[in-house]
């Protein structure tokens, strides 16, 4: 199974703040990348898809991107509502396999 | 607007079997697969497999031969998952997904003597 190495794990931040979530890839996945963020009780929504591409709904504060076999989320100008887990999904080869995923937090 | 509908919680006793279903609104039922998802605390999200709605056809993560089947309704747009020979690390949040895009809620399902 491909193997999805995500990181941080936590992430402390300030409202305002840039930051950046990677996942790393065991094997080539292409751009078969999403991001995913989940809120307590609540089911994963897609925020990410073909690891640039914005999903519907979503604000333009998030985007993607990829070097090679890393995969990153980065959301600018950090809001309240942005404090979540975020989950990397590769869905290049079965079974897809998730990031262990990011929580994403007040400082 | 897509919706998938899953069925409420589930508590179980170990040994026995539950079938919980996704029911899809919003969309052609037969144009794109579903997949189930399991979410724990300790293992996160895990990819059980999907259904081929249109055929039937399966394909199914390794680690849950046998202990998931997966079965559809056609003529109610509905995808069914069966979990069998329960026992406590079965405990979960299941979700089906179309397509990984559209996630249903989640059922909860407890595994307990």
């Amino acid at each position: 199974d491909i193997q999805m190495t995500q990181s941080p794990s936590s992430l402390p931040a300030s409202l305002g703040d840039r930051v950046t979530i990677t996942c790393r890839a065991s094997q080539d996945i292409g751009n078969y990348l999403r991001w995913f963020q989940q809120k307590p009780g609540k089911s994963p929504r897609l925020m990410i898809y073909g690891a640039t591409n914005l999903a519907a709904g979503v604000p333009s504060r998030f985007s993607g991107s990829r070097s090679g076999s890393d995969y990153s989320l980065t959301i600018n100008s950090l809001e309240s509502e942005d404090m979540a887990i975020y989950y990397c999904l590769q869905h290049n080869e079965y079974p897809y396999t998730f990031g262990a995923g990011t929580k994403l937090e007040l400082k | 607007q897509v919706q998938l509908q899953q069925s409420g919680a589930e508590l179980a006793k170990p040994g026995s079997s539950v079938k919980i279903s996704c029911k899809a609104s919003g969309y052609t039922f037969t144009s794109y697969y579903i997949s189930w998802i399991k979410q724990t605390t300790g293992q996160g999200l895990e990819y059980i497999g999907y259904i081929n709605t249109g055929s039937g056809g399966t394909n199914y993560n390794e680690k849950f031969k046998g202990k998931a089947t997966l079965t559809v309704d056609k003529s109610s747009s509905t995808a069914f998952m069966q979990l069998s020979s329960l026992t406590p690390d079965d405990s979960a949040v299941y979700y089906c997904a179309r397509v990984m895009t559209d996630w249903g809620q989640g059922v909860m399902v407890t595994v307990s003597s």
